[in-house]
């Protein structure tokens, strides 16, 4: 089955400490991003990739930090927590530049810092 | 830099009802469009994806229709039920800018 896969799920965390946030997908995309979202905000990305080492910011980058080593993964690391960083986090990934482009979202990471 | 916005904001209408959503977008150089579901607190589930080279796409008791030279969409969803609850966003796809979202219609259909 075609997914995108993010752990964990849930997290509740304290300032400071640093965390990963893990995605992976198994369609092969080249294309793969990283959203928050906010109430009254909506979705705002925060990295992508549009590639293997290939990584860019995105709208909200401040306070994270991304690698792409593999394809099919593409972790979110927060080396220093802070509680604005608060929020809905969800991973998508998609083919790059084609009219057929979809894009595939993982289940969302509701993250809490205190 | 791609722009999106959606109207209503919020709409409130009594089950069997049809609807329409709309998305408005700056950029009309976009390969495709596409409309989301979210429950609240839930991921995001693809409802349709229309190509720029298509004028509508439909699956079930939704229709999305494009413009691309006027920078609209719209989802029509027909004889509305109180599991069709649910925040609809639009997302157009333009490359180098990936999927930009608008910030959503909140529908809730009344039994």
């Amino acid at each position: 089955e075609a997914q995108v896969t993010q752990n964990p799920r849930y997290l509740i965390t304290v300032t400071g400490k640093k965390l990963t946030v893990t995605c992976s997908q198994n369609m092969n995309h080249e294309y793969m991003s990283w959203y928050r979202q906010d109430p009254g905000l909506g979705l705002r990305q925060i990295y992508y990739s549009m590639n293997v080492e290939v990584t860019d910011k995105g709208d909200v980058p401040e306070g994270y930090k991304v690698s792409r080593k593999e394809k099919r993964n593409f972790p979110l690391i927060l080396e220093s927590p802070s509680p604005n960083q608060t929020s809905l986090y969800f991973c998508a990934s998609s083919i790059a530049g084609t009219a057929n482009t979809e894009a595939f979202f993982g289940q969302g990471t509701r993250l809490t810092v205190v | 830099k791609q722009e999106v916005t959606q109207i209503p904001a919020a709409l409130s209408v009594p089950e069997g009802e049809n609807l329409v959503l709309n998305c408005s977008f700056t950029d009309s150089a976009i390969y495709n469009l596409q409309w989301f579901r979210q429950d609240p607190g839930k991921g995001l589930t693809s409802l349709l994806l229309i190509q720029s080279s298509q004028r509508e796409q439909t699956s079930g008791r939704l229709n999305a229709s494009l413009d691309k030279s006027s920078g609209r969409s719209t989802l029509y969803i027909a004889a509305s039920q109180p599991g069709d609850s649910a925040t609809y966003l639009c997302a157009p796809y333009n490359y180098g800018q990936n999927f930009v979202f608008g910030p959503g219609t909140r529908l809730s259909v009344l039994p």
